[in-house]
């Protein structure tokens, strides 16, 4: 079975600094996928940013970025200049063969002003 | 990104009666979808995945009578809360994917008050 965990409760960060969400996973599949999902306030859940397992090349969105490190099953979010918008709660999830995802317990991020 | 719909995004029933909750995937044919229970501060927890027409697998300790989740066509899956009590309670999300998705999509969520 996948678990998927994220040991740190919440953070906080400045306006315009720049933050690591950590997560790291554990599984027997080869071949699979890791989200990061965006939970704001309105509870919409929303896809930052997604990595293939046997791609290399970090993924980057914009602001959004992944360091994954497949040998050591981890992968986590660095969010540069963070916005007041980015301030929610954001959910590492793995996917294999099976096609549902498994979630990290989360995280509370506060961008302070 | 393709685009999924919930409804409705609150509802407030007495204990007893049952409540119907929608999922349809607005251009996408969804042939899976997924329904997860959260409660505030916490992660989603998954109660069910469903095929289109086939019975949904529920996960260990969720009870299917209880929780009723029919998937009867490629745009639409449904779950209801019977017999609800108060700790029914909870922020319902639902999400779906098809065959040539690596992602899924999730709905805007549904929030069960059972008073």
């Amino acid at each position: 079975a996948q678990t998927v965990t994220q040991s740190q409760p919440e953070m906080s960060v400045q306006e315009a600094e720049t933050v690591t969400l950590s997560c790291t996973y554990d599984t027997s599949e080869s071949n699979y996928y890791l989200f990061w999902y965006k939970q704001p306030p309105s509870r919409q859940m929303i896809l930052v940013i997604r990595q293939e397992a046997y791609k290399q090349q970090n993924a980057t969105e914009n602001r959004f970025s992944v360091n994954f490190q497949k040998a050591a099953k981890s992968f986590s979010l660095k969010i540069s200049d963070s916005q007041l918008g980015d301030t929610a709660m954001y959910f590492c999830a793995f996917k294999a063969r099976l096609n549902k995802l498994t979630f990290g317990k989360g995280i509370t991020l506060s961008v302070r002003p | 990104g393709a685009v999924v719909s919930q409804h409705p995004s609150w509802v407030i029933c007495k204990s007893g009666t049952s409540v119907k909750i929608e999922c349809r995937s607005l251009d996408f044919q969804a042939t899976t979808m997924f329904w997860y229970r959260q409660f505030p501060k916490q992660s989603l927890m998954l109660m069910a995945t469903s095929n289109e027409g086939s019975k949904a697998t529920y996960e260990q300790g969720v009870e299917k009578d209880k929780f009723l989740i029919n998937h009867a066509s490629l745009t639409l899956s449904t779950l209801t809360v019977t017999s609800a009590h108060p700790e029914d309670s909870s922020f319902y999300i639902c999400s779906a994917s098809g065959t040539m998705n690596t992602e899924a999509f999730f709905g805007q969520g549904t929030r069960l008050t059972v008073v």
